[in-house]
This record gives structure tokens, sequence and C-alpha cells, in this order.
């Protein structure tokens, strides 16, 4: 069983579409994340909910909103896309009682 | 806030070399700090993590980790270094629950035959 899901995995799309990228976890956590890698690797947190409520929003354009529908499950859905929001997005999942974060494999998001 | 950084971008050692990746961190309590690895397309895989206790932690693959408080260091060790572990190698630092959860830039590791 994958602990932590993304889908899809790759999206291609043009400029200016909107587009939406979910994830679930199966761990049972309170704490859901997405991050931003871009093409130097580096590893941005974009948000952080906590029992569906948004705990953390970093500068991120408005055009990025977060769903989160259940504890389980935190979508993020991306309006007017641009050419600079081509990265790799991680979902990650953690509890109080095991503070590491578990990560889903990616979403390869590229904008042409 | 917590912050992390790791010097070095870009390493090289031969395979059956030692390797020493570095890692510090700024934050103003009691850290905890993971070590993660991230393969070519892949996800992050946690390789060790630190919460207390012995400063010494050991993770898969035969890696280790020292948690140094008085210089503010969790380096990555491993004493002699497969091909397979060519990949991009992150540290973190995580705080209290539900807080950020913070990484380094990432340090990658190529390994010579």
């Amino acid at each position: 069983d994958t602990a932590v899901s993304q889908t899809p995995k790759y999206l291609v799309t043009q400029m200016g579409n909107d587009k939406s990228i979910k994830c679930e976890q199966n761990l049972g956590h309170d704490t859901m994340y997405w991050y931003k890698q871009d093409s130097k690797k580096f590893l941005k947190i974009m948000f952080s909910y906590n029992n569906k409520e948004l705990i953390i929003n970093e500068t991120v354009p408005n055009r990025f909103s977060p769903k989160s529908p259940d504890k389980a499950h935190l979508n993020l859905h991306i309006n007017s896309l641009e050419l600079g929001d081509s990265a790799v997005y991680f979902c990650a999942s953690r509890t109080e009682l095991n503070t590491e974060a578990f990560f889903g494999q990616g979403t390869r998001l590229t904008v042409v | 806030a917590q912050s992390v950084t790791q010097p070095d971008i870009h390493i090289t050692v031969s395979e059956g070399a030692s390797l020493e990746l570095r890692c510090n961190y700024s934050y103003g309590a009691t850290p905890y700090l993971f070590w993660y690895v991230q393969s070519p397309g892949q996800g992050l895989q946690l390789l060790l993590k630190y919460f207390s206790g012995d400063t010494l932690v050991q993770g898969i693959k035969g890696f280790e980790a020292e948690f140094k408080r008085s210089q503010s260091s969790f380096n990555l060790r491993k004493p002699s270094v497969h091909w397979s572990d060519a990949a991009e190698y992150f540290c973190a630092v995580g705080a209290h629950y539900g807080q950020n959860f913070v990484f380094g830039p990432g340090t990658r590791l190529s390994v010579l035959p």
C-alpha cells in the first residue's frame, strides 16, 4: 500500500490553463504539506494543513489554492498556469507521534 | 524560524571511499534533524533522524550522522560508498508538531567507478 500518493505523476499543460494535483495519505497523519522542487532541486514549502486547517502559507502566488476536504487529502489547484510554475510538486504528511515527513513520489508539472 | 545550510553543492567520491556530507542548522530550540535521499526521478526517502539521546544515529544503507549542538551541525557519513549511493541528499530540520519542516538546498553526490 502506498502511504502518500499523488496523481498525476506527470502533467503537461499549456500556459493559462487551470490544473489540479491530488494527494492522499493512508497513514492517519494530521498534517499535510505541499512542496515545490525547482530545477536546482531546492525544496520550498508552499502550504501546510493540520486537521484540514491552513497552518503555513508561504509566499506563493494566490493562483495556487490548496484544498483539504478531509484529513487524508490535500489537493493543489493552480489557476492561470505560467511557465515558471514548471517544477516537481511533492505532497508530504506528518504526525506528532512520528515527526519525520513522508513524501509522495512527486508530480512533474511542465507548462508549455 | 528554522534554516538549514548544506555548504557543498556537489561532491564526487570514488567507489569504496568514505563520505561526509555537511549540514548546519539554525533553530532556537532543540531541533529534530533528518537526512533524506532522492534518487533521480524519485521521491524522498528518509535515511535517518535525530530527536534526542545518543548524538550518533544510525540509518539505513549504512549511513550514520552525528549531532553536534556546539557546532549546530548534523553531518552525514558513510565509511564506504557504493555506486548506488549516487543521488541528491537533503538535510532537514523540523520543530514542533504542525510547524515548518525546512530543507537545506541539497548536496548532489556523484560516485566514480
